[in-house]
Formats: C-alpha cells, structure tokens, sequence
C-alpha cells in the first residue's frame, strides 16, 4: 500500500522556536508538497519540489523554507515560528510522468500549535 | 491562473438520501479535475479523477462526478448517503504539465440519521 508517513501528528511549540516538520514517501514519486489547511480556507500551497534538491514557491511561501536532500524526504522548516503560522500541515507526493501524474497521495497531517 | 469554487460550506443529508456537491472551476484549457474526501483528523483520501474521455466517472465508495465542460463544473454524487459518508469533501483541479493542484475550500457533509 501506498504511504506518505509525516513524522508528527501533533506539535506545540513557543513562538521563535525553530520547527522541523518531515515527510517521507515510499512511492517513489518525484513531486512532493506542503500545503496548509485552515477552516474555512481549504488548503493552500506553500511549496513543493519536482526533484532532489529542486523546490517551487507556492501560494504562501512567506515565513518557511523547505529542504530535500533525498527523494523520498520534504521537510517543511519555520525558522521562527509565530502563532499565525499554527495550523494543520499536510505533505503530499505524486508522479510527474505517467496517467497518474497529478493525482496527490496526502500524509496524516501534522497539526502545529505556536504558543 | 487556475481556480475552484465550492459554493456550498456545510451540506445535511438525510441517510439514505442522495447526495450531489458542486464543484466550479475555471481554467482555460483541459482541466485535470479530483474529489478528495477528508475524515475527522486525517489527510485528504482521492475520491475520483477525470483526466479525459468519458465525461462521467466513477469512484470509490459509490461516488461519481460529471465533467461539464459548457458549465466548468465537476459535481460529485451519491445516490444513497451513509452516516458513514460524513466528512468534508474537497474539489481539486490541475493540468497537464502542471505538477501543482488547486483547491476548493471545501465543502462539509452532515449525515442526519
């Protein structure tokens, strides 16, 4: 079966601390995304990657930094983590090539509180 | 740019009763086009895809959606709701050569028994 595996569902953290959120899939896929989700705004796009190394700005890039150093691996970082960034974060993967392409496979969400 | 509307937040079926979302979009060329559903603390699980061809789709969980290309919409339905069905369901549209998807805000489904 399919998994994309985010390393923590819950998190509660103090504003100005630094926050590592992982996710790891084993699908082999070559895009790999954050996206946040808030009621009543859906999910947003913060950034995704098409390759090692390789990442995109989403929609609302401002205040998160991304790495991927392995294919398999997208961490989203808040370098100092404010309370308006608390919410649910969701890591998804997918292929780039192939009649699947574009179809996301989602993680579990990580839900994130900034105190 | 590519967007979604789903114009209805919080939907109440009757068990038993069908069901139909609405999903608008607005893209200009041929749109990649998905239903998500979410349980209660979980990710986003797909529903159904329309890629191409036959413009009505079948799903998971007796779901299916019609593509409309005249009215841009991507409705989803279910002719028999189950509490079970309870959730919020998103709409989502891409590309081709587009890697990222755009999202709805989502509509919840109330199940009443």
């Amino acid at each position: 079966d399919v998994k994309v595996t985010q390393s923590s569902r819950y998190l509660v953290k103090r504003t100005g601390e630094k926050v590592f959120l992982e996710c790891v899939q084993d699908m082999d896929h070559e895009n790999m995304f954050w996206y946040r989700q808030d009621p009543g705004l859906g999910l947003r796009l913060i950034y995704f990657s098409y390759d090692v190394k390789m990442k995109e700005k989403g929609d609302i890039p401002e205040g998160y930094s991304v790495s991927r150093e392995k294919k398999e691996r997208f961490s989203l970082i808040l370098e100092s983590a404010s309370t308006n960034q608390t919410s649910m974060y969701l890591c998804a993967s997918s292929f780039f090539f192939g009649t699947s392409a574009g179809e996301l496979f989602f993680g579990e969400g990580s839900r994130l509180t900034v105190l | 740019a590519q967007s979604v509307t789903q114009p209805d937040i919080h939907i109440t079926v009757s068990e038993g009763a069908s069901l139909e979302l609405r999903c608008n979009y607005s893209y200009g060329a041929t749109p990649y086009l998905f239903w998500y559903v979410q349980s209660p603390g979980q990710g986003l699980q797909l529903l159904l895809k329309y890629f191409s061809g036959d413009t009505l789709v079948q799903g998971i969980k007796g779901f299916e959606a019609e593509f409309k290309r005249s009215q841009s919409s991507f409705n989803l339905r279910k002719p028999s709701v189950h509490w079970s069905d309870a959730a919020e369901y998103f709409c989502a549209v891409g590309a081709a050569g587009y890697s990222t998807l755009t999202f709805g805000k989502g509509t919840m489904l109330l199940v009443s028994p």
